[in-house]
């Protein structure tokens, strides 16, 4: 079975911290991706990396930044946590090759930021 | 901006009855096109996904439709149970692996 665990499900930070959200793959996946959910937008793409080391900006990367060190395991890191930042953080993984594979994800984490 | 457009954004079906559920895009460079469905409190998970070659594909009680020509694709659900209450979100996929998503449908289904 696939796992996609993410570091916490609830998160309270204050405006200005620095606040680093972990997601952890155990299925050797190449890809891996950032949404956050939000009521009525949907999931939006915040980064991506298709390889340890590798990021691709997504639809919405102001005020993000992410680290791929390993290859199981992908950061997101809000340099300085703003309110409108307040959201469902959710950690995908898939495959990478010639066709597109099933995106596995993570729990979520909810992020309140006052 | 949104890349896929979905709609409606609540359905409520009665227990034996048709879900419908309609998606739409702008972008021709996308290949894959899956449906995924998200309880409450758990990250969403792929239901039944189509590629542009195809233009219907089933899997159980759940059917997508897909148009190639009119950028639209929906998945109809038949027989609707409670079960399947949930939110349900189309997505949109390109090449190298990043998908768009549509922004959900919840649906409820009444016994």
């Amino acid at each position: 079975d696939v796992k996609v665990t993410q570091s916490s499900r609830y998160l309270v930070k204050r405006t200005g911290e620095k606040v680093f959200l972990e997601c952890v793959q155990d299925m050797d996946h190449e890809n891996m991706f950032w949404y956050r959910q939000d009521p009525g937008l949907g999931l939006r793409l915040i980064y991506f990396s298709y390889d340890v080391k590798m990021k691709e900006k997504g639809d919405i990367p102001e005020g993000y930044s992410v680290s791929r060190e390993k290859k199981e395991r992908f950061s997101l890191i809000l340099e300085s946590a703003s309110t409108n930042q307040t959201s469902m953080y959710l950690c995908a993984s898939s495959f990478r090759g010639l066709l597109v594979y099933e995106q596995y994800f993570g729990p979520g984490t909810r992020l309140t930021v006052t | 901006q949104q890349q896929v457009k979905q709609s409606p954004q609540s359905l409520i079906v009665q227990k034996g009855g048709i879900s419908i559920i309609n998606c739409a895009y702008e972008n021709t460079a996308f290949d894959y096109f899956p449906w995924y469905q998200q309880f409450p409190g758990k990250g969403p998970a792929l239901l039944i996904a189509i590629r542009p070659d195809v233009s219907e594909k089933k899997e159980g009680r759940f059917t997508i439709s897909f148009n190639k020509s009119a950028k639209q694709f929906s998945l109809h659900i038949m027989d609707s149970q409670p079960g399947d209450s949930a939110t349900y979100f189309c997505a949109a996929s390109l090449l190298r692996g990043d998908m768009r998503f549509g922004a959900g449908t919840r649906l409820t289904v009444k016994p």
